[in-house]
């Protein structure tokens, strides 16, 4: 089984509407976690760090469930431009090992 | 300040040959890292270094060394090149290990 799965999609959503996804891991020791973006044929980015009480940044707000082990991401008011993958990205206390999710894309369309 | 910068940005290698991939930074971070991208399978770690003179394996590690000599450079070298190593080659840097600047990749083909 792989440590962080997620749903790949697409996920193809008209320009304005929401969208949300979930990513599970494996490990219950897992200790933090964060959603990159990553552009077609481009480098990952950091889009968000999650938090244990949830949070939010602009348009996107990413929740954290420890008890059955799922982070997700949602998009309100979709945006062309948010067309990526989003990488779901777990690691573990005192270790520097980050496990990567395969990625789920999104498709706004006009 | 460039960030994280990879060369080449393309290659292509016969089953056999060797070469290195660069990766160097420019923010001082201590902690740097490369990783391998294959379709529906997420970035994999080959190897890691906490800072200058410091290396250790990641998932994927068989068939790549790497050095870091200094803070700033991570090569990767692959030993003997073979066809299941056609991927795209990502190099990261990061002050804490947690949040990942990458480099824009290098894209590598073995025939």
């Amino acid at each position: 089984r792989k440590e962080v799965e997620q749903d790949p999609g697409p996920f193809n959503v008209p320009e304005g509407a929401t969208v949300a996804f979930n990513c599970t891991y494996s490990n219950s020791a897992s200790q933090s976690f964060f959603w990159y973006r990553q552009d077609c044929r481009k480098e990952p980015k950091l889009l968000m760090s999650v938090y244990s009480s949830g949070n939010e940044d602009g348009r996107f707000t990413a929740q954290l469930n420890r008890a059955s082990q799922y982070i997700s991401l949602l998009i309100r008011d979709s945006k062309l431009s948010d067309s990526a993958t989003y990488l779901c990205v777990v690691t573990w206390a005192n270790d520097y090992k980050l496990s990567f999710g395969a990625g789920t894309t999104v498709t706004v369309r006009a | 300040n460039a960030g994280v910068t990879q060369t080449p940005k393309f290659q292509v290698l016969k089953t056999g040959q060797s070469m290195t991939l660069q990766c160097a930074q420019d923010m001082n971070h201590e902690y740097m890292s490369w990783y391998r991208q294959d379709p529906g399978m997420g970035l994999r770690l080959i190897h890691y270094s906490v800072g200058a003179g410091i290396t250790d394996q990641g998932e994927v590690p068989n068939g790549y060394n790497v050095s870091r000599s200094t803070t700033e450079d991570f090569p990767l070298r692959l030993l003997s090149a073979a066809p299941s190593q056609t991927s795209v080659y990502f190099c990261a840097s990061s002050p804490s290990g947690n949040e990942q600047y990458f480099g824009p990749g290098t894209r590598l083909t073995v025939t």
